[in-house]
């Protein structure tokens, strides 16, 4: 039974550059949320993605968009990168819109140089 | 107010110490309660839901106040291996949908032998 899945492991990119996660859910699992989590701090509610469509959204700007495609596994996209969008990225999948607990992939530590 | 206030501590506890941990949130729709846990560098995992009439398993036992909203979490017979930080996390509901999960910021806790 596969586990939530994240690449890259590890990313460095340099301030403006774009960079693409991606995230393969848990099997059987097909809503997808994308958290960005800041050293020291609890993670940061980016956006949800059910049925390919973005079903809910954080405080983050415009830079920060998404995808997800009909086999469920979802994209993040970030663009014009700033320094302090250095983070590890989570990606936690989950079964339908309801409150069912999410299971996290081992996430993507991105560096902005 | 955040929408998920907790102590970031540390609490430093010997092996065998009781120790309890609360949590606040904000949004009094809420309707879905969790307590997760992060070891260092890794993804959170899922330790337990919390319910209404409180719940408890093995030595960890999870209470929820509605009327004063806050969570609890209460560990007996602490282990070495319970060194973590340990996430609150709660549900901002919409209607018509489940809303988005949100993180507190986490309790680290750290058990000495």
């Amino acid at each position: 039974d596969a586990g939530v899945t994240q690449s890259p492991t590890h990313l460095i990119k340099t301030r403006g550059q774009q960079v693409t996660l991606r995230c393969s859910p848990k099997s059987g699992h097909d809503t997808v949320s994308w958290y960005q989590q800041a050293l020291g701090q609890g993670p940061q509610f980016i956006f949800q993605y059910y049925e390919e469509e973005e079903r809910q959204r954080g405080n983050f700007p415009d830079r920060f968009s998404g995808h997800q495609f009909p086999n469920y596994s979802s994209e993040l996209n970030v663009n014009a990168l700033l320094l302090g969008d250095s983070a590890l990225y989570l990606c936690a999948s989950s079964l339908g819109v309801r409150d069912s607990p999410l299971h996290f992939g081992n996430g993507t530590r991105l560096t902005v140089t | 107010r955040k929408e998920v206030e907790q102590d970031p501590g540390p609490f430093n506890v010997p092996e065998g110490a009781t120790v309890a941990f609360n949590c606040t949130y904000s949004n009094s729709a809420s309707q879905s309660f969790f307590w997760y846990r992060q070891d260092c560098r890794k993804e959170p995992k899922l330790l337990m839901s919390v319910y209404s009439s409180g719940n408890e398993d093995g030595r960890f036992t999870a209470q929820l106040n509605r009327a004063s909203q806050y969570i609890s979490l209460l560990i007996r017979d602490s282990k070495l291996s319970d060194s973590a930080t340990y996430l609150c996390v709660v549900n901002y509901p919409r209607s018509g949908n489940t809303g988005k999960l949100i993180f507190g910021q986490g309790t680290t806790l750290q058990v000495k032998p």
